[in-house]
């Protein structure tokens, strides 16, 4: 089946430092992809859907420009949180659709554990 | 965004015993998913529901659409402790969007 492939799985940074998630369909161009933010305990919340060659659409209350999206190919969409701070610290998860006509399901990338010092 | 509740947050159970999560909105919803998630790692779809009214069965799993559309439920027989983990609902709204649900985690003792 269709893979979706998320790197890397965790990331320890120092404050202010900045860190890119990376998301990559394996099987299957995904002209749009998702990203997701997961607190300890807590549900996905959707935070922009990523288009390939367009800017990134963000949901209420997500600073687009702290949080980069990039989706300059088919298959790779990449998260860049900039200048991190330990409230950043979450598990961050990728989602990426398949093209209409394929299935259109969804799938999820297996996350990124974001520690800030 | 729109809004899913899901109840109980919390449930633990012996091996054997059934057991039933609930998922409801005020919004209606394109289609309903159902999720499993370990620690650590994304979500798995389990089923997706589309048509109100709607029963789908995984083996143990037994996934019911509300007729409108805004609620769902998941029923799992005879559970085993190889059905610990975190179930989430989302429902689908957009162009694809998903809003979860909180999640509720299964705990089955062996």
């Amino acid at each position: 089946g269709a893979v979706v492939s998320q790197h890397p799985s965790w990331v320890i940074c120092k404050s202010g430092t900045s860190v890119k998630i990376e998301c990559r369909s394996l099987d299957f161009q995904a002209t749009t992809m998702f990203w997701y933010r997961q607190f300890p305990k807590q549900s996905l919340m959707l935070m922009a859907t990523s288009n390939e060659g367009s800017k990134a659409t963000y949901e209420q209350g997500v600073e687009k420009d702290k949080f980069l999206i990039n989706h300059a190919s088919l298959t790779l969409s990449t998260l860049t949180v900039t200048s991190a701070h330990p409230e950043d610290s979450s598990f961050y998860i990728c989602s990426a659709r398949e093209p209409a006509g394929v299935g259109e399901k969804l799938f999820f990338g297996s996350g990124t554990q974001l520690s800030v010092l | 965004t729109q809004l899913l509740e899901q109840s109980p947050q919390f449930l633990s159970i012996q091996e054997g015993e059934n057991l039933t999560v609930y998922c409801n909105s005020s919004s209606v919803f394109s289609s309903l998913q159902w999720y499993r998630q370990e620690p650590g790692e994304g979500p798995v779809l389990l089923v997706t529901v589309v048509t109100g009214g709607e029963v789908k069965k995984l083996k143990r799993l037994t996934f019911q659409f509300g007729d409108a559309r805004k609620d769902s439920s998941l029923h799992i027989t005879a559970a085993q402790p190889g059905d610990t983990g975190l179930y989430l609902c989302a429902g689908a709204w957009g162009d694809y969007k998903l809003s979860f649900g909180a999640g509720t985690t299964v705990t089955v003792r062996a």
